[in-house]
């Protein structure tokens, strides 16, 4: 079956503007996490929604970071007046209810590049 | 709070030669531990976890961890690697019945032929 998809794949972007990226979660699978991916590291946790619901934004490094799910599957996360710094790999994953800490299923990420 | 800590940044190694990537952790409350592997260009896959039983966990590909709770470690290894081995390798840890993974910076096994 399908794995998680995320668009685009690579977006490159000038400082100050505003982006958007995609997640299309497996089938079924209500839990959905962001993580952000920076040259070098391992992912750091961004967001968790359950469904349409965030249940933690802890790890969103800024205001200008903003994430959201409506109809409990398809999630943006949205970037706006990007810096530099944001430059990474933006992962998503996606679970089962009850599976959240230990079978999550990861997208191939989208790289964003802030120039 | 959870952490994690890969000793080895990279780790370069003949093939068919053994392998240990290093991982330790700290955490306050009983975890769950993973390994996960991630190819050039792909998405991360996941290797093996412990969630609870036996220390000594069996993964895909040949690999297998130990989880050593006094030293808490969790330590992965293989007898015999491929070329196809070569990849970053993630240790990660949440916190048993949560959901936030906390990931450690990666070790870059690199496999000569």
């Amino acid at each position: 079956g399908a794995g998680v998809s995320q668009s685009p794949r690579y977006k490159v972007a000038k400082r100050g503007q505003d982006v958007a990226l995609r997640c299309d979660p497996i089938s079924g699978h209500v839990s959905l996490f962001w993580y952000q991916q920076a040259l070098g590291q391992g992912p750091e946790f961004l967001t968790y929604f359950q469904n349409e619901a965030q249940l933690d934004k802890s790890g969103l490094p800024s205001d200008r970071f903003f994430a959201e799910r409506p109809e409990g599957s398809v999630s943006t996360l949205k970037i706006q007046r990007t810096q530099q710094e944001d430059s990474a790999v933006y992962l998503c994953a996606s679970s089962l209810p009850g599976q959240e800490a230990y079978e999550q299923y990861f997208g191939p990420g989208t790289r964003l590049t802030v120039t | 709070a959870q952490s994690v800590t890969q000793l080895d940044s990279q780790v370069p190694v003949f093939e068919e030669a053994p392998v240990e990537l290093r991982c330790n952790y700290s955490s306050s409350v009983s975890v769950y531990l993973f390994w996960y592997v991630q190819y050039p260009n792909q998405g991360l896959q996941l290797l093996l976890k412990y969630l609870s039983g036996s220390t000594l966990v069996k993964g895909i590909n040949g690999f297998e961890a130990e989880f050593n709770k006094s030293q808490t470690s969790f330590h992965l290894r293989k007898p015999s690697v491929h070329i196809s081995d070569t990849a970053e390798y993630f240790c990660a840890v949440s916190e048993t019945g949560g959901f936030k993974t906390i990931f450690g910076a990666g070790t870059r096994l690199f496999v000569k032929a």
